[in-house]
């Protein structure tokens, strides 16, 4: 089985600086990946980002990067230089054999 | 279009009615999945489709809940009998293989479904 827990509903930050969102799962398969998706009001769920579990760097996609800790099974994400057009829900995800199991989601606020 | 598309936008029907939701999963995309995010929650997994066949239809709530794929494109999800907790936002997402990461998910943009 399966489970991603996101412990913060919802988190602030002001433009320009970086905020880091949590995510901790737990899985029982050897070979997994794990997502962060952002969600704005339009609903579309949009990848930011993939970390495949066997890699040992942590992922990075522009101004995205993720702190993988594999023993911890924690998979947190970091916002630099944060700009309003971050502001949404971020869904973490853990992919097993084929199925993705979701976070309940942090919503995150963008303060000019 | 090239991204998932989802039909319609918005449903609002009465209690008791049957709806019909449907996805048109990006082309070439073999594996299609159904989710359903009530208001604030997370996603919670419905079905998924390898081609036409569903191996996994653990997550329907109920047997009011059908979905299927014909064509190994188009999929319909079928809710009779409609309730009001059936209220949700509905997503469909199609990858292009299933199980692996390389090959992520792309979400459509919803149905989000109103019972009144």
């Amino acid at each position: 089985a399966q489970t991603v827990t996101q412990s913060q509903p919802e988190m602030s930050v002001q433009e320009a600086e970086t905020v880091t969102l949590s995510c901790t799962y737990d899985t029982s398969e050897s070979d997994y990946y794990l997502f962060w998706y952002k969600q704005p009001p339009s609903r579309q769920m949009i990848l930011v980002i993939r970390q495949e579990a066997y890699k040992q760097q942590n992922a990075t996609e522009n101004r995205f990067s993720v702190n993988f800790q594999k023993a911890a099974k924690s998979f947190s994400l970091k916002i630099s230089d944060s700009q309003l057009g971050d502001a949404a829900m971020y869904f973490c995800a853990c992919l097993g054999t084929y199925k993705y199991i979701f976070g309940t989601g942090t919503r995150l606020k963008v303060l000019a | 279009g090239a991204g998932v598309s989802q039909s319609p936008s918005n449903k609002v029907t009465e209690k008791g009615k049957d709806v019909e939701l449907r996805c048109d999963p990006i082309s070439g995309h073999t594996a299609l999945y159904w989710y359903r995010q009530s208001l604030g929650q997370g996603l919670e997994f419905l079905i998924y489709f390898q081609g036409n066949s569903a191996p996994d239809k653990s997550g329907l709530p109920s047997d009011r809940f059908s979905a299927e794929r014909t064509g190994g494109s188009v999929s319909t999800l079928t809710i009779q009998r409609t309730q009001q907790e059936d209220s949700a936002v509905y997503l469909c997402a199609s990858s292009l293989t299933s199980g692996s990461g390389n090959q992520p998910q792309h979400f459509g943009d919803g149905t989000r479904l109103s019972i009144l």
